[in-house]
């Protein structure tokens, strides 16, 4: 069974531009969710999907941020327009169940804004 | 909101060594605490978790103890080897959505 994928890995962008950012949850997971972990810090909820709704977006850090998972598979998070503050290691987890005890992370897309 | 505090930042023990991390938390109603483990390259494992009726789990080499009154929980690693260098996190949850809030995470060198 193939993991959580995210893509790029690495993306390196100037203030001001956008990045979009990929996950793949594994196959048959309903919830999906994005975290940023700042240098150094902890990991930080941004939110959580369940198929294609927004369970909980409480994290987000205001509305540059927007996330997508249309269709209920795969989910995009884009920064438009990118900030010095947004530099970060951006997380994508799923789990299977309703309540999602247990959550698979991806490796991760380092983000960094110049 | 929940705050997870985490000691220490950076851990260095000898091949052989036991290892310890810490965490305290500030929720009462939490009830569920997983600790993860990252290596190089790759995001957060799910290496063992524990919930509030339970105060201790263990799991080969590794457990964890959870002391509810003072709302803190340990992550213990025994007999150390150079494989476990990663960086850990811990972490609290509570019931509904179970979305953790994790510790800033400790630096673990295992040396041979």
């Amino acid at each position: 069974e193939a993991g959580v994928t995210q893509f790029p890995s690495h993306s390196v962008i100037e203030k001001g531009q956008t990045v979009t950012l990929r996950c793949d949850p594994i196959s048959g997971h309903d919830n999906l969710y994005w975290y940023r972990r700042v240098m150094g810090k902890e990991i930080k909820f941004l939110l959580h999907f369940v198929k294609e709704s927004k369970q909980d977006e409480s994290g987000m850090p205001n509305n540059r941020f927007l996330a997508e998972r249309t269709g209920g598979t795969y989910s995009t998070l884009k920064v438009q327009p990118a900030e010095l503050e947004d530099s970060g290691v951006y997380f994508c987890a799923s789990s299977p169940t309703r309540q999602g005890v247990t959550q698979y992370f991806g490796p991760g897309t380092r983000l960094t804004v110049l | 909101g929940e705050n997870v505090e985490q000691h220490p930042s950076t851990l260095s023990v000898q091949e052989g060594d036991s290892a310890v991390i810490k965490c305290t938390y500030s929720d009462s109603a939490s009830n569920y605490f997983p600790w993860y483990k990252q290596e190089l390259g790759k995001g957060p494992q799910l290496i063992i978790d524990i919930r509030s009726n339970v105060g201790e789990k263990k799991d080969q080499r590794i457990a964890v103890t959870l002391n509810k009154t003072a709302k803190h929980f340990s992550l213990h690693i025994t007999e150390t080897q150079p494989e476990d260098s990663a960086v850990y996190f811990c972490a609290a949850s509570k019931g509904g959505s179970y979305i953790p809030t994790f510790g800033r995470g400790t630096s673990l060198i295992v040396h041979p």
